[in-house]
């Protein structure tokens, strides 16, 4: 167990739908972040949190996909209009500490669009 | 700006070493392995920091070259334990504290 709580485990939605995950880590880490992953392919950085404030979102990421985490606990990651190019794994993870700490990382919302 | 692991896939046999490369064309801060088992999250290895230090725990090791700016994950004497994708992860000196992860090396150990 990680300590990185993600929901759901699985979605399945049809193009054009809204959908919405959740990351829920155990105890309050200053950072988290968002990766996505596809079959074969490393994670994918999308975003990531210092507290409340989001500091970085990758380029590659369009204004689709958006993040928040209020009062720096709990994050959410949606995705509007979804696309079929968008089914795949989304990772949360928060490191043990500062920098140069592992980071951990939760199982992963799997996302399918049909 | 994504680092490039070499080789794409090995296949062991039980008690034999690999090596798995990880090079990147920026200079790097730290570098970070993980492993992936089939439908699990990535699990953290050993971290990395320039300076060429080497870490290592159990019967699995790392260095970090930085004149080279690449890193070698070494695995000794292979236990089936240790069949997955392997990433490695590099920050970039002045980037980010962020991980860029490479498309990893899957290692599938035999008995």
């Amino acid at each position: 167990d990680t300590g990185v709580s993600q929901n759901p485990r699985h979605k399945i939605t049809k193009r054009g739908q809204n959908v919405t995950f959740r990351c829920d880590p155990i105890s309050e880490h200053n950072r988290l972040y968002w990766y996505r992953q596809t079959l074969g392919q490393g994670p994918e950085f999308l975003t990531y949190f210092q507290n409340e404030a989001q500091l970085e979102k990758s380029r590659l990421l369009s204004d689709r996909f958006s993040a928040e985490r209020p009062k720096g606990s709990f994050s959410t990651l949606e995705i509007q209009r979804t696309e079929q190019g968008d089914s795949a794994m989304y990772l949360c993870a928060t490191p043990d500490r500062g920098r140069l700490s592992p980071l951990h990382f939760g199982n992963g919302t799997r996302l399918t669009v049909t | 700006q994504q680092p490039v692991q070499s080789p794409q896939a090995v296949i062991l046999r039980e008690g034999e070493d690999a090596v798995i490369n990880c090079s990147s064309s920026k200079a790097l801060y730290s570098v970070h392995w993980y492993r992936q088992k089939h439908g699990e999250a990535p699990v953290f290895l050993m971290i990395l920091l320039k300076g060429g230090e080497q870490k290592g725990h159990d019967k699995i090791s790392a260095s970090f070259n930085e004149k080279k700016q690449q890193s070698s994950l070494y695995l000794t004497a292979s236990q089936l334990s240790y069949s997955g994708t392997y990433f490695c992860g590099t920050e970039r000196e002045g980037g980010s504290e962020k991980l860029v992860f490479g498309k990893g090396t899957k290692l599938t150990v035999n008995p």
